[in-house]
């Protein structure tokens, strides 16, 4: 069955640091997206991207937050200086289409990221 | 904006039925999704619903009642690896994103 792959699995960082979240959506989808979840919370929207360019950010994704597709298979999340708050795991997904039905998204394994 | 309750936790027997409520209150409601989450792991998808009614898939079901914005996940002979947190998720007409409640715990006991 095909699957959302994320590398690294864990990542441990210094204050201040930039990271760089790697993802492979299932090949043929079309929209990609970033969820973060910290611990023992919920999962919560960060921002959608499709056709090369963000379609919708949350509130959690500011200036600090960047995301990029540099070829035809990687969508990467870029945090520029680590905070503390930024610790969590940090879920990329993909979906197919825009047409209506579940559109189910699927996730990836997550990357968790822990901020000293 | 939009507001998903759920409760925190639940706590069954292992050959038991459960049903996992969750409540939303939302603004151009465009479909409700149920996904299973491990401890440390990926959401995975259960279930979808956007019209009133019952959806049935082997032992889980879900309904959706979209006059009330309720819907239920049914979980029918349960199993120890049924022990998960689940998550209500709701989407919007012209909305890319899932929203997502808190989840509901449930533990298994033997």
């Amino acid at each position: 069955e095909p699957e959302v792959t994320q590398t690294p699995s864990h990542q441990v960082t210094q204050m201040g640091q930039e990271v760089i979240l790697r993802c492979v959506p299932i090949s043929n989808h079309l929209y990609f997206y970033w969820y973060r979840q910290i611990l023992g919370q919920k999962v919560e929207f960060l921002v959608s991207f499709y056709n090369n360019e963000i379609s919708e950010k949350s509130e959690i994704f500011d200036d600090q937050f960047s995301v990029e597709r540099p070829d035809g298979s990687n969508f990467t999340l870029k945090i520029r200086s680590t905070k503390l708050e930024d610790s969590a795991m940090y879920f990329c997904a993909s979906r197919r289409t825009v047409t209506s039905g579940a559109n189910v998204l699927t996730f990836g394994a997550g990357s968790r990221l822990t901020v000293l | 904006g939009q507001n998903i309750d759920q409760p925190t936790e639940m706590t069954a027997t292992e050959g038991a039925i459960v049903q996992i409520n969750c409540t939303y209150q939302t603004s151009g409601f465009n479909g409700l999704f149920w996904y299973q989450q491990h401890a440390g792991e990926a959401p995975t998808f259960l279930s979808y619903n956007v019209l009133d009614g019952l959806e049935e898939k082997g032992r889980f079901s879900s309904f959706l009642s979209r006059s009330k914005g309720y819907s239920y996940l049914l979980l029918k002979e349960l199993q120890m690896k049924d022990s998960a947190s689940y998550l209500c998720a709701v989407r919007r007409w012209g909305d890319d994103k899932i929203i997502f409640g808190k989840g509901t715990r449930l533990h298994i006991l033997p």
